[in-house]
């Protein structure tokens, strides 16, 4: 299986900061990488698909990039709404496996 | 509104069985494919397994850690998804939530899909 590595684990950030969160595939995946949004008690939330297209309604603040290996997710003004757990998910090859989180939390 | 609601979580004993359901809304379900992936408490989330459309021939695949004890079918005339669970085990208790599959794209090796919209989950404690 392919492994997904997230880092930082945990961010500590303030509003209106600029957060980068980066997650490395064990082996090229190209562009098929997703990810979500978790807030506490909530069911995951798709923000990024193919890597780097916003899925409709979300905010434009967000935004992703990378293909092959490595791939980040920046949210490019932090706002209240936004402190949850981010996970990315390769959907290249069987069995479609996540990183393990980035908690954002208030600095 | 797409909608998706499951159902059927509970407490179960060590090697016992249970049936989770998901009720489909607001979109053509017969046309996508489903997966069930679950959050075991404090942890991420694990992917369970996938069935695929008619079209597919209703084709199925699943995570290394529930194969040949759980099982997912569908019923397209029912607009529902269901995840058959067998011999369960204290570490399948998590949340389990469905999600709609979308397509995302193909190149020269097949076809790529993506979950794009979940259920708000349904929980499963395994324990005596």
């Amino acid at each position: 299986d392919i492994q997904m590595t997230q880092s930082p684990s945990t961010l500590s950030a303030s509003v209106g900061d600029r957060v980068t969160i980066t997650c490395r595939a064990s082996q090229s995946i190209s562009s098929w990488l997703a990810w979500y949004q978790q807030k506490p008690g909530k069911a995951p939330k798709l923000l990024i698909y193919k890597a780097s297209s916003l899925e409709s309604g979300v905010q434009s603040r967000f935004s992703g990039s990378g293909s092959g290996t490595e791939f980040t997710l920046t949210i490019s003004s932090l706002q209240p709404d936004d402190f949850a757990t981010y996970y990315c998910q390769q959907y290249n090859s069987y069995s479609w496996t996540f990183g393990q989180g980035t908690k954002v939390e208030i600095k | 509104e797409v909608q998706l609601v499951e159902s059927g979580g509970d407490l179960v004993q060590p090697g016992g069985s249970l049936r989770l359901s998901c009720a489909a809304s607001g979109f053509t379900f017969s046309d996508h494919y489903m997966d069930w992936v679950r959050q075991a408490p404090g942890k991420g989330l694990e992917w369970v397994g996938r069935t695929r459309n008619k079209a597919n021939s209703y084709t199925t695949e699943y995570a290394a850690s529930v194969k040949g004890r759980f099982t997912i079918s569908r019923d397209d005339s029912k607009n529902s998804l269901y995840l058959q669970m067998n011999s369960l085990k204290t570490e399948d208790t998590a949340v389990y939530y469905c999600a709609r599959v979308r397509y995302s794209g193909y190149d020269y090796r097949g076809y790529y899909y993506y979950m794009d919209v979940w259920g708000k989950g349904t929980t499963v404690t395994v324990s005596s």
